[in-house]
């Protein structure tokens, strides 16, 4: 069965540490990989995405994202992170010939100051 | 360029009433989704609509319907509200091919059923 896991529903970081969130996937084939944030009270904002190419992807927000194939990963990182980073992040996969995308659980992410 | 619009922002309705959201999506998507986020479970799909046509539905009863109309815009309806339908609504749009290109959402609508 296709599915996305983030393993940790809480992830807390000291402003100024990097921060790391984690993504793991099951699809069928070639995966298409996805980042979202959501703030309280929104929708969900996109971040990344790794459709092929380089390993290491950038996003908005100094983040970034490497798609390991060997681990079915595919991690969001970021090298300082910000108190104002602090939202809950979403992980999602898609493959070629998939008709909707699957979400992760959501990993709520705490920046201290 | 304006965003996706969801309306209305907040919906209260009472257990056995129907519920009607709706949504616009970005200028040029084609592609409009419907997703429940109910606390703490996550972000679950419902439907997806391109050009017109219902592309895939999620694991939920047909009581949760909808439609796109013409100018791509959406409706989703839940009829028969049970308690446990009080959520989060979101709307994403995007351009088709639904795997190669991200989705933006709108704010949501949240819907509670007393």
């Amino acid at each position: 069965a296709q599915s996305v896991a983030q393993p940790e529903d809480q992830v807390n970081v000291a402003e100024g540490n990097p921060l790391t969130v984690k993504c793991t996937y099951s699809v069928s084939g070639n995966p298409y990989l996805f980042w979202y944030v959501q703030y309280p009270n929104r929708g969900l904002q996109f971040l990344l995405k790794y459709i092929t190419g380089d390993n290491l992807v950038k996003g908005s927000y100094g983040f970034e994202a490497e798609f390991n194939k060997s681990q079915t990963s595919f991690h969001l990182k970021k090298p300082s992170a910000l108190v104002s980073d602090s939202a809950l992040y979403f992980c999602a996969a898609g493959y070629s010939s998939a008709s909707k995308i699957i979400f992760g659980s959501g990993t709520r992410l705490s920046i201290r100051p | 360029e304006a965003g996706v619009t969801q309306s209305p922002t907040h919906l209260i309705k009472t257990r056995g009433q129907q519920a009607t959201l709706r949504c616009s999506p970005i200028s040029g998507h084609t592609s409009v989704y419907w997703y429940q986020q109910a606390l703490g479970l996550g972000l679950q799909f419902l439907l997806w609509y391109d050009e017109g046509e219902e592309r895939n539905r999620g694991n939920f009863p047909p009581r949760f319907s909808g439609r796109q109309f013409p100018n791509y815009s959406s409706e989703l309806n839940v009829n028969a509200l049970e308690l446990e339908d009080s959520a989060l609504y979101l709307c994403a749009s995007s351009f088709s091919e639904l795997t190669l290109h991200e989705q933006y959402f709108g704010p949501g609508t949240r819907l509670t059923v007393t």
